[in-house]
């Protein structure tokens, strides 16, 4: 069984410009979640989506940040413009049902801004 | 939801039991009690989790105390691929959030 996919692993770019984040959940979970993670920090939940419904997106900084999951599967991050304190890890993770706190995470996409 | 408290780091001799404390003072009968793991720059990784009763699978054994006020997670015989952020997360079902602290940095040594 594939895992969370996630693309690109890196990413370097000059701040204002615009980036985008791909993750493709495991076949058959319907929860999927968008964390940041900052060095030396603990994952912070930015968005999570139960099938396309985003229900949580309290987190997400929505001036500059948006997140779509489209026909409930696959989920893009986009960020424009970017500013010098996104440069971080944003991580995907996907869970089977609502009742488990078990997830699967992807291996994240590091992002740098110059 | 409830938040944890864990010690920011910890070492360990190769061989040896490790030993990671968390305190979780405030959860709630409904929550459960997660461990992730998280090795350099790959996504964190579910360990184990527990709602009262003591649990134990390939990787760990989690005890959680009568009270559920703490728990600890026991890797019994410790590798230098166990080297880690370990986190201890609380759950709840009801609000589907799985919030991340600082976690322990767990270094074993040879």
């Amino acid at each position: 069984e594939a895992g969370v996919v996630q693309s690109p692993r890196y990413k370097i770019i000059e701040k204002k410009q615009p980036v985008a984040f791909w993750c493709n959940p495991i076949s058959g979970h319907n929860t999927l979640y968008w964390y940041l993670q900052n060095l030396g920090q603990g994952p912070e939940l930015l968005i999570r989506y139960e099938n396309e419904e985003a229900v949580d997106d309290s987190q997400l900084p929505k001036d500059r940040f948006s997140a779509e999951r489209l026909k409930g599967v696959d989920s893009t991050l986009k960020i424009q413009p970017a500013e010098l304190g996104d440069s971080a890890v944003y991580l995907c993770a996907s869970r089977k049902n609502v009742n488990t706190g078990e997830l699967f995470f992807g291996e994240g996409s590091r992002l740098t801004v110059l | 939801d409830a938040k944890t408290t864990q010690p920011p780091s910890m070492d360990c001799a190769e061989g040896r039991a490790a030993n990671l404390p968390c305190n979780h003072s405030t959860i709630s009968g409904n929550e459960y009690v997660y461990w992730y793991r998280q090795i350099h720059s790959q996504g964190p990784q579910y360990i184990i989790h527990g709602l009262k009763n003591n649990e134990t699978n390939e990787m760990a054994s989690l005890i959680i105390t009568e009270d559920r006020k703490s728990s600890t997670l026991i890797l019994p015989h410790a590798t230098l691929r166990d080297t880690a952020v370990y986190y201890c997360i609380v759950f709840s079902s009801n609000t589907g959030k799985l919030i991340f602290g600082q976690g322990t940095t767990l270094q074993v040594k040879p």
